[in-house]
């Protein structure tokens, strides 16, 4: 049972590269969701989707894309890594909309860092 | 946009004594829902709460909804070390389809 996986769990950038972070999830979930943890910032809200072929902003988008192009699968994307960018990121994914209060799966995070 | 704000942000405990993290809201909620974050890993759910004035326990924590719906608490009686870590409260917003958090209380216990 595998739930949500990240992949990669740990990556260093140099400023201005870029690179693509991998969320799956087998659980047949509509909603799937990335955040970004900070030191004293909680959990950010980046991008979500509502499905197959559907995204959207969250609290904080800028400076990343998202696709959707499977339904088990979450894509989040750094055309060119800032500083400022080095968090802790987690993708999360959810059964049905969070108003109807589900219980979201998280993956096990994805460490970036961006010298 | 809606935010849940949570308090405090750290607290110390010796063991055997019992701890609350707070979370409020300016707007009503439709559920709030709990996660702990254990050091260096991932949050897990605990418990949602929907209705106004709800109350849940589960073992040593008592999970409470405001009347009003606008407030929430987590209690832990008699700390333990394995209690540990980062507790965040969560509602819906974005139009009900995304979760957003509060920033987190972080737990230290000490025995």
């Amino acid at each position: 049972n595998a739930g949500v996986t990240q992949t990669p769990k740990f990556r260093v950038l140099k400023t201005g590269q870029s690179m693509t972070l991998l969320c799956a999830q087998d659980m047949n979930h509509e909603y799937m969701y990335w955040y970004r943890q900070d030191p004293g910032m909680g959990l950010r809200l980046i991008h979500y989707s509502v499905g197959e072929g559907t995204t959207a902003k969250g609290e904080v988008p800028d400076g990343y894309n998202v696709s959707r192009l499977k339904k088990q699968n979450f894509l989040l994307g750094l055309e060119s890594a800032a500083p400022s960018q080095t968090s802790v990121y987690f993708c999360a994914s959810n059964a049905r909309p969070a108003l109807w209060g589900t219980e979201a799966f998280f993956g096990q995070g994805t460490r970036l860092t961006v010298v | 946009g809606q935010q849940v704000m949570q308090i405090p942000q750290y607290q110390h405990v010796q063991e055997g004594e019992d701890f609350t993290t707070y979370c409020n809201s300016s707007t009503t909620l439709s559920n709030i829902q709990w996660y702990k974050q254990r050091p260096g890993g991932h949050p897990v759910f605990l418990i949602q709460l929907v209705k106004s004035g709800e109350v849940k326990k589960q073992k040593r924590l008592t999970f409470q909804f405001g009347e009003a719906k606008k407030n929430s608490s987590l209690h832990i009686t008699a700390t333990q070390t394995t209690d540990v870590g980062t507790y965040f409260c969560a509602s819906s917003t974005w139009a009900g389809t995304a979760l957003i958090f509060g920033k987190g209380t972080t737990l230290s216990v000490s025995s």
